[in-house]
């Protein structure tokens, strides 16, 4: 079973420049998590999506971040502009439970350095 | 608003050891309880999850939930050094989503 797929890997943007990241769960997998990972913290939920619905979007600072689901399948995260503090590591996670509280995979990330 | 606390480490055993990982969370409303493993540079990995009162075990490795004193904890006995890892603990369920700890550093001495 293939596991989740994240892209692109590295990316290095100036401040005020746009910036999108893509991730196609586990086949069959209803919820998709995207995350924010500081260096020394855990990662922080962004937004949750449940097939092609938002379930929690609480800590996504709309101003400057937004996602999708298309289809529920695959999904794309942008930020725009970006500032220094988006640094960080973006994780994207699949879980089979379509309650949303079951066990997370996650896939390889995309580190991101503002500059 | 939720919150898991950890203890950020470094936790320090030596070889053969048991290492003991401790985690506690704020919202009793919480039902779900996982552990994750991160090694340096790469993206967390689920070890175990948990979701009733008691002990959960797997290989070398036992979660204990005790939702009356909201604590969840991960034993690892005979502890290896490819065990030296940052060890996540996450919570969801209740009144709000998923939510991760800080985690704690796992260093095992050789």
């Amino acid at each position: 079973e293939a596991g989740v797929a994240q892209s692109p890997r590295y990316k290095i943007i100036e401040k005020r420049q746009s910036v999108a990241f893509w991730c196609n769960p586990i086949s069959g997998h209803a919820t998709l998590y995207w995350y924010q990972q500081i260096l020394g913290q855990g990662p922080k939920l962004l937004i949750q999506f449940q097939n092609n619905g938002v379930v929690d979007d609480s800590q996504l600072p709309k101003d400057r971040f937004s996602a999708e689901r298309l289809k529920g399948v695959d999904s794309t995260l942008k930020i725009q502009p970006a500032k220094l503090e988006d640094s960080a590591v973006y994780l994207c996670a699949s879980s089979l439970d379509g309650t949303g509280d079951g066990e997370q995979y996650f896939g390889p990330g995309t580190r991101l350095t503002v500059t | 608003q939720k919150e898991v606390e950890q203890n950020s480490g470094p936790l320090s055993v030596p070889e053969g050891a048991i290492a003991s990982l401790n985690c506690t969370y704020s919202d009793r409303g919480s039902q779900s309880f996982f552990w994750y493993r991160q090694y340096s540079g790469k993206s967390p990995e689920l070890i175990m999850s948990i979701y009733s009162n008691g002990d959960k075990e797997d290989g070398r490795f036992t979660a204990q939930l005790n939702k009356a004193s909201q604590y969840v904890s991960l034993l690892i006995r005979d502890s290896q050094p490819s065990d030296s890892a940052t060890y996540l603990c996450a919570v969801a369920g209740g009144y709000q989503k998923v939510t991760f700890g800080i985690g704690t550093k796992l260093q095992v001495i050789p």
